[in-house]
């Protein structure tokens, strides 16, 4: 079956800490892979996506994420978090063919202490 | 460059009642989506439109209806209404596959009491 999951369902990281969210998915045919990031309230935000090439991916707000094939990985990482990091990020995995959705993790929500 | 319009961001309904989702895009995309936000549960397909005049359904589509007359529009139709259906409700859009992403909506945000 076709799926994501997010195994850390809320993590709290320290102002200026380094961040990891891991994702791992499940999928029959090569996917593309994305994070999206959800303030309180707002809809969600592409951060970064993966469809080919370099396995090591650069996005907005200063997110990386890489993606492992052997272990169906696409973790998402920070050097150094802010305290405007603090909300839901989801990772999904979908497909080339046209007309076919995204398959989206339930999420992980990020709190960030001072 | 409004995007994706949704409307109205709030509203609440009593069971039994029917409403219609509101979705606009101005950006000429292909594909459109309606999604449900359930705390915890990620987002859930209810159903998709590959162009106008075409819709399938996700994996919840049960109690709800869309319609794609237009390129632009894409309507979620709930009829009676049931307690099971309050849920933060998203529309996104993409030009093509799914390869750029989605566009999301800002959101709805229904109460069935």
């Amino acid at each position: 079956a076709q799926s994501v999951t997010q195994p850390d369902i809320h993590i709290t990281v320290s102002e200026g800490a380094s961040l990891e969210l891991r994702c791992n998915y499940s999928y029959g045919a090569t996917p593309y892979l994305f994070w999206y990031v959800q303030s309180p309230g707002q809809g969600l935000q592409l951060l970064l996506k993966y469809f080919s090439g370099d396995t090591l991916v650069q996005g907005i707000k200063g997110f990386e994420a890489e993606f492992k094939r052997s272990q169906s990985s696409f973790n998402l990482r920070k050097p150094s978090v802010h305290w405007s990091d603090a909300a839901e990020y989801f990772c999904a995995v979908g497909a080339q063919q046209a007309g076919t959705a995204l398959i989206f993790g339930k999420g992980t929500t990020l709190s960030v202490s001072s | 460059n409004a995007g994706v319009t949704q409307t109205p961001k709030f509203r609440i309904l009593k069971i039994g009642q029917s409403m219609t989702l509101q979705c606009t895009q101005d950006m000429n995309h292909n594909y459109m989506y309606w999604y449900r936000q359930d705390p915890g549960m990620g987002l859930k397909l209810i159903y998709y439109s590959v162009g106008a005049g075409i819709t399938d359904k996700g994996e919840v589509p049960n109690g709800y209806n869309v319609s794609r007359s237009t390129t632009e529009d894409f309507p979620l139709r709930l009829e009676l209404a049931a307690p099971s259906q309050t849920s933060v409700y998203f529309c996104a859009s993409s030009p093509q596959l799914t390869n750029y992403g989605y566009t999301f909506g800002s959101g709805t945000r229904l109460t069935v009491v």
